[in-house]
């Protein structure tokens, strides 16, 4: 079974509104961390956001939002005021607590902001 | 600033050929890995080491071996180049810990292409 599933192979968004991009897990572990990063066309991983599975709050970094529900096991990302350079792939993870270090990656979704 | 830099942005290789994609890091860190990222897959897990000359396979090791001699270096080998090796190769690293926050730092990716 995937361990992290992205349903949304691309999704647009109008500049200025706000957008949700969908994150599913599976893990039987009770102790992981959940991390969205953004790629652009540049090619590299930039890191955006973190949520632990004992964190009692959503992670919030700037314009960027984690909405977490543990029981439905989802962690999407929540893009307000979006901005032409938040074009990009974007891609969900998980480190298991049990686990190595290493991340698992979903498939990614690709944003495309319309001016 | 942190930096993980891989040795080529692209690289075009023959099948058969014996290829090396070099990535280095400038923080100290324990763990690095090499990830390979294709259209619809997301990225998976070829190789990762803990500590120099320690090295684990991850999800997709057939193909690949690794060299970690030194800390801040991590090599990742194509004995033999095959067509089915093209593909966006990702180095990253990230420190040694129990925290489940630790992020994993990306170089900028080599996008390899066995002819």
């Amino acid at each position: 079974a995937q361990k992290i599933t992205q349903t949304q192979p691309g999704m647009f968004v109008q500049e200025k509104e706000a957008v949700t991009l969908d994150c599913t897990y599976d893990t039987s572990d009770p102790s992981y961390g959940l991390f969205w990063y953004k790629q652009p066309s540049s090619g590299e991983m930039i890191f955006l956001i973190y949520q632990g599975s004992y964190d009692q709050q959503n992670a919030t970094e700037g314009r960027y939002s984690l909405n977490f529900q543990k029981a439905r096991k989802s962690a999407n990302l929540v893009i307000s005021a979006s901005q032409l350079g938040d074009s990009a792939m974007y891609f969900c993870a998980m480190r298991e607590g049990t686990g190595a270090n290493n991340l698992f990656f979903g498939t990614g979704t690709r944003l495309t902001v319309i001016p | 600033d942190v930096k993980v830099t891989q040795s080529s942005r692209y690289l075009v290789k023959r099948t058969g050929e014996k290829v090396f994609l070099e990535c280095v890091q400038d923080m100290d860190h324990e763990n690095m890995f090499w990830y390979r990222q294709d259209p619809g897959l997301g990225l998976r897990l070829i190789y990762f080491s803990y500590d120099v000359k320690m090295k684990e396979k991850g999800d997709i090791p057939e193909g690949y071996s690794v060299s970690r001699e030194k800390k801040e270096r991590f090599s990742l080998i194509l004995e033999s180049a095959s067509t089915n090796q093209t593909s966006m190769y990702l180095c990253a690293s990230s420190r040694e810990s129990w925290g489940f926050n630790e992020k994993l730092f990306f170089g900028s990716g080599t996008q390899l292409s066995v002819l």
